[in-house]
């Protein structure tokens, strides 16, 4: 079992829509959970971190974390063809930083 | 300000040869992590340093990797014996303090191909 499982995608939604993101994880433990952006070819950066149950909202984007359930979520609202990529989930765990495969997110004009 | 730079951006190497990959992280940084990320997955952790401390290399695949970053900044992974199975995009990111809650900045990698 993969310590972090995301959907492979590609997820098509059109341009203004909600985008929803999904990753669940394996290790109870897990104590930090980020969510990452990754266009083709380029490298990963952070859109967003979540520590404790909930909701964190930063801009169009929406992280919710559910550790009873290891669900992590991330929401995109108000969808551009910008945001059109690979989006990441990782979790932190005893000094690793596990990634899943990530999830494809076309946003169509 | 300048970012977390690798050095060389792509590496063609025949198999059997070793190589060296070079990461020089954000200035000041205490955290430095290596990943391996292969076509459509995830970057999979191979090591962690924190100053100039391996804290964590059980990421590493065999041996025949290492990883040094002998003064805290500047950070080398070596890999011995190079094969094909090694091809893959390497990664080095760098956060300012201690883990977990420090953001990661990632370089933009050397892509290793091993003929």
């Amino acid at each position: 079992q993969k310590e972090v499982e995301q959907n492979s995608g590609p997820l098509s939604v059109p341009e203004g829509a909600i985008a929803s993101l999904n990753c669940t994880y394996s290790d109870r433990g897990s104590q930090s959970f980020f969510w990452y952006r990754q266009y083709s070819g380029k490298s990963p950066e952070l859109i967003m971190s979540i520590y404790s149950n909930g909701d964190k909202e930063d801009g169009r984007f929406t992280a919710q974390l559910n550790k009873a359930s290891q669900y992590v979520s991330l929401l995109i609202r108000d969808s551009q063809p910008s945001d059109s990529a690979t989006y990441l989930c990782a979790v932190h765990n005893f000094n690793k930083f596990y990634f899943g495969s990530g999830t494809k997110l076309n946003v169509k004009p | 300000g300048a970012g977390v730079s690798q050095s060389p951006r792509y590496k063609v190497t025949k198999r059997g040869q070793d190589v060296a990959l070079r990461c020089d992280p954000i200035s000041g940084h205490v955290s430095l992590y290596w990943y391996r990320q292969a076509l459509g997955q995830g970057p999979e952790f191979l090591t962690y340093f924190n100053y100039e401390a391996q804290q964590d290399k059980s990421g590493l695949p065999n041996d025949r990797f290492s990883a040094e970053r002998p003064e805290g900044s500047i950070s080398t992974l070596t890999i011995q014996r190079t094969e094909q199975r090694d091809s893959a995009m390497y990664r080095c990111a760098s956060s300012p303090g201690q883990a977990p809650l420090d953001t990661q900045y990632f370089g933009p990698g050397t892509r290793l191909t091993v003929l």
